[in-house]
């Protein structure tokens, strides 16, 4: 069973429209953390966010936002205004202990482009 | 601090040949993953080493395989090659290797099997 969704496998927007990733996730651990992370054509994943499960608080930094909803189980991503150089694949990522072993698990990832 | 550093950065070989990747994280941590990232496989979780003990390991054959030095710096070595093996692998940092950790990638290597 997939334990990160990203049911979104490409958006197109034009530049300066706001553009919305959802990443739901599966997990019976009780403490767990969800990350977002950004792969430009580079090839390099580029860390964008961690949040642990005790912390439902909504993230801004600058275009970027982030809402946690415990509720129903997702971590979704908002740029605001967006731009050409937030084309790239993002991807959402679960920490947790399953069995006493911990696992790093990502989503399949959301090709994003924004269009000049 | 410098960043997770990867090499080399682009491999081609052929089938049947081996390959070993290298690996050293951001000074100071202890934890290094690797991945294998297709584009009909996504992100897969090779293996992740910690204190040169390697405490995870995904679903790959036992062509694949790592190991870590006293020095944190790793390295992945693929044997008998198969065109298959053709991916982005990637090498993730972390400071404990534990769920609360954020893992920093590098920027991989990219092999190519002929």
């Amino acid at each position: 069973a997939q334990k990160v969704t990203q049911a979104q496998t490409e958006i197109s927007v034009v530049e300066k429209e706001d553009v919305t990733l959802d990443c739901v996730y599966e997990t019976r651990d009780t403490t767990y953390y969800l990350f977002w992370y950004k792969q430009p054509p580079s090839g390099e994943l580029v860390f964008l966010i961690r949040r642990n499960s005790f912390d439902e608080q909504n993230e801004i930094s600058g275009r970027y936002s982030w809402n946690f909803q415990k509720s129903t189980s997702s971590f979704n991503f908002t740029i605001t205004a967006s731009q050409v150089v937030d084309s790239a694949v993002y991807f959402c990522a679960l920490s947790e202990t399953t069995s006493g072993t911990y696992k790093y698990i990502f989503g399949t990832g959301t090709r994003l482009k924004v269009l000049a | 601090k410098a960043g997770v550093t990867q090499t080399p950065r682009y491999l081609i070989k052929t089938r049947g040949q081996q390959v070993t990747l290298s690996c050293s994280p951001i000074s100071g941590h202890r934890s290094v993953s690797w991945y294998q990232q297709t584009p009909g496989q996504g992100l897969q979780f090779l293996f992740e080493y910690f204190s040169e003990t390697q405490r995870n390991k995904g679903n790959f054959p036992g062509r694949f395989s790592g190991r870590q030095f006293s020095n944190s710096r790793s390295e992945m070595n693929v044997s008998t090659l198969e065109l298959g093996d053709s991916a982005l692998y990637l090498c993730a940092s972390g400071a404990s290797g534990g769920v609360t950790d954020t893992q920093y990638f590098g920027p991989g290597t990219r092999l190519t099997v002929l």
